[in-house]
């Protein structure tokens, strides 16, 4: 079975840094293109960053480009998300999220909160 | 950047019924376009991969179509337990998704 567990989430201020964690199990962790979707509370989903089978390529939304670093260990089957200058507008869940033809396997999800 | 435009947000319909969820793209995407369903309080499972493509485990009552611009969810005959928001997503370039459409029960 598909499993994809965040940690890492929490109550932050503004312009702090946080950096998210995503176990894998029950697949081939480095057969994947893997990545991190958020949803802001009562909103829609927007993707964040994907990040190629062994980390080479990684590719970011407008929205975190230059703030937010994609990675991923695969010795350890995990996918990292590090946030830096955290934003209001960045409160949300955030999923990891496994892709084959998009987005296939989600996680539960981890809450980042973000207020002074 | 590809925009998405996702009609109707809300939408009521009575079990039994033939509910359609519409999808514009700003431009072609080619058929790289999924459907998800989200419920309330729980992760989005996706429905239908590459605009008709079912995912396993899921209903024969959900079908996607589509070609260009233009895509559909349709769901044949509603059930109850389809109660829920439904996305649409384009994996052409990068990835967007839809606003949403919440579907409930009239």
């Amino acid at each position: 079975e598909v499993r994809l567990v965040e940690s890492g989430g929490g109550l932050l201020q503004p312009g702090r840094s946080l950096k998210l964690s995503c176990a894998a199990s029950g697949f081939t962790f480095s057969d994947y293109y893997m990545a991190w979707v958020r949803q802001a509370p009562t909103k829609g989903l927007e993707w964040v960053a994907y990040i190629s089978y062994d980390g080479g390529s990684t590719y970011y939304g407008d929205s975190v480009r230059g703030r937010f670093t994609i990675s991923r260990d695969n010795a350890k089957s995990t996918l990292y998300l590090q946030m830096n200058s955290l934003r209001s507008e960045d409160m949300a869940t955030y999923y990891c999220a496994r892709l084959r033809y998009a987005m296939d396997a989600w996680g539960q999800g981890t809450s980042v909160t973000v207020s002074s | 950047d590809i925009q998405m435009t996702q009609s109707p947000s809300f939408l009521s319909a009575t079990v039994g019924d033939r509910v359609t969820i519409n999808c514009k793209a700003s431009q072609n995407i080619n058929k790289y376009l999924n459907w998800y369903q989200q419920k309330l309080g729980e992760v989005p499972k996706r429905l239908i991969y590459n605009t008709n493509s079912l995912q396993t485990g899921i209903p024969s009552r959900f079908s996607g179509s589509g070609s260009g611009t233009d895509y559909t969810l349709t769901i044949s005959s509603l059930q109850p337990e389809d109660v829920a928001t439904y996305f649409c997503l384009q994996h052409k370039s990068g990835y967007t998704f839809g606003a949403g459409t919440k579907l409930e029960l009239k």
